[in-house]
């Protein structure tokens, strides 16, 4: 039973323009929210993350929006750069066990 | 953030063999986690490693094909036991971080199983 539901698969963006990357859960129980960036050859690395308790998040050029009622979260990624290409991964947290969307590969193109 | 390593790297091994995978951190962690990572997929717990106690092992996962070791703060590992062609995949380690729900994660093992 697949818990978070990541869209899309793949997502090809310009260069300056927004990335957007969709995810929702299932299970109400989770309670942190972190999204993740891995690079090819690399192990994932901690890009951003939200409480249930924030409607949104920003860091720098990362933003996370999430929405507790209808159990979605997402990342934006403002003026995309060609270096943000990369698999992105949601997650979900609950008793220090995170549960991972099935991942985005991002392309930006010039 | 921790600094993880991971040895081997990668590794290229024959069915019916074992390879054992260490994972060490620059700092005392109470958690350490291992995932697996399918080729093109997404990250599956294989099992918890609280030092000084038992792993915890998710569904799906047993104990006989992927024992773990935990034997300090620093350091665990996990054995690959028994291999098939189906247990290709990138190994990862993680750790808790300060704000404990946060995981960070070492660069991976990748395994190919001939």
């Amino acid at each position: 039973q697949q818990q978070v539901k990541q869209s899309p698969q793949s997502l090809i963006v310009q260069k300056g323009g927004i990335s957007i990357i969709n995810c929702a859960y299932e299970n109400t129980a989770f309670d942190y929210f972190p999204w993740y960036q891995q690079f090819p050859g690399k192990g994932p690395a901690l890009l951003i993350a939200i409480r249930p308790d924030v409607s949104e998040k920003k860091e720098g050029r990362f933003t996370i929006s999430f929405n507790k009622s209808a159990k979605q979260f997402s990342l934006h990624i403002m003026d995309s750069q060609p270096g943000d290409s990369a698999t992105y991964f949601c997650a979900a947290e609950f008793g220090r066990k995170l549960t991972f969307g099935t991942g985005t590969r991002l392309t930006i193109i010039p | 953030s921790a600094v993880i390593s991971q040895k081997p790297s990668r590794d290229i091994c024959q069915r019916g063999t074992s390879l054992t995978i260490q994972c060490q951190v620059d700092s005392q962690v109470t958690m350490m986690f291992w995932y697996r990572q399918q080729p093109g997929q997404s990250l599956t717990l294989i099992a918890t490693a609280n030092q000084g106690s038992e792993a915890t092992y998710e569904s799906g996962f047993v104990i006989d094909k992927f024992p773990i070791s935990r034997p300090n703060l620093t350091f665990s590992t996990l054995t690959v036991s028994n291999m098939s062609p189906e247990d290709s995949s990138i190994y990862l380690c993680s750790v808790e971080g300060r704000v404990w729900e946060t995981q960070y994660f070492g660069p991976g093992t990748r395994l190919l199983v001939l």
